[in-house]
């Protein structure tokens, strides 16, 4: 299975601070396409997971520009601009792009 | 909008089979790759399988043949069955629409596996 490794496990951010979660991958997440199918998703308290980003860099409706991606062939980048309150909760990386899709651990980020 | 709700018993005893029921609305499950995913306490996520728009499926390996997905197309629902578990299979339960990188959830179900 490819092993998604994010990095760091937890995050303190004071709100309008900047920060990034690292995702590396095991094995290379082109798929024969050419295309990358690794996502970000994010799970807020309480609540299911909500996909922030697909296929690297692309933003899911509604989801504000201070959320960008970027990477690519096995480390990828999650940057948040300005965080704010609903920010808050659990991000993972997701990769569709072998077989069986994984998961990272997840990186909590949660207020200083 | 496509909506997915779970459904089904948030308790099951050891050795017996755990069944759930995610229902979709807003979507047709004969398009597009219909899956579920697990969360552990403490987070870590695994995927379980998925049925795809022609009724096809596959599973995670880890799961060995415990596990079935099945659907009932004129119902829009389809189903997880996951045989013979025991208190590692303890997880929040989700639906999700998979085939484009898990654009949709429902809200999941709590399942405890004790007896």
């Amino acid at each position: 299975d490819v092993v998604m490794t994010q990095t760091p496990p937890s995050l303190s951010v004071a709100i309008g601070q900047s920060v990034s979660i690292s995702c590396k991958s095991s094995q290379s997440l082109v798929y024969s396409d050419g295309k990358t199918y690794l996502h970000w998703l994010l799970q807020s308290s309480g609540r299911s997971p909500k996909r922030l980003i697909y296929q690297v860099s692309n933003l899911d409706s509604g989801v504000p520009d201070r959320f960008s991606g970027t990477g690519s062939q096995k480390d990828f980048t999650l940057k948040i601009s300005r965080v704010e309150a609903k920010d808050l909760g659990v991000y993972y990386c997701a990769q569709t792009t072998h077989f069986p899709n994984t998961f990272g651990a997840g990186t909590k980020l949660e207020l200083k | 909008e496509v909506q997915l709700q779970e459904s089904g018993p948030g308790l099951v005893k050891p050795s017996q089979s755990l069944s759930l029921t995610c229902s979709v609305t807003g979507y047709s499950i004969t398009s597009n790759y219909w899956g579920w995913i697990r969360k552990f306490p403490g987070n870590k996520m695994e995927w379980m399988g998925y049925i795809s728009y022609s009724g096809s499926t596959s599973y995670n390996p880890s799961l060995k043949s415990r596990i079935s997905i099945t659907r009932d197309t004129s119902k829009n629902q389809f189903f997880l069955q996951l045989n013979s578990v025991t208190t590692e299979d303890t997880a929040t339960y989700y639906c999700a629409r998979s085939g484009d990188g898990y654009g949709n959830w429902g809200q999941g179900v709590m399942v405890t596996v004790s007896s």
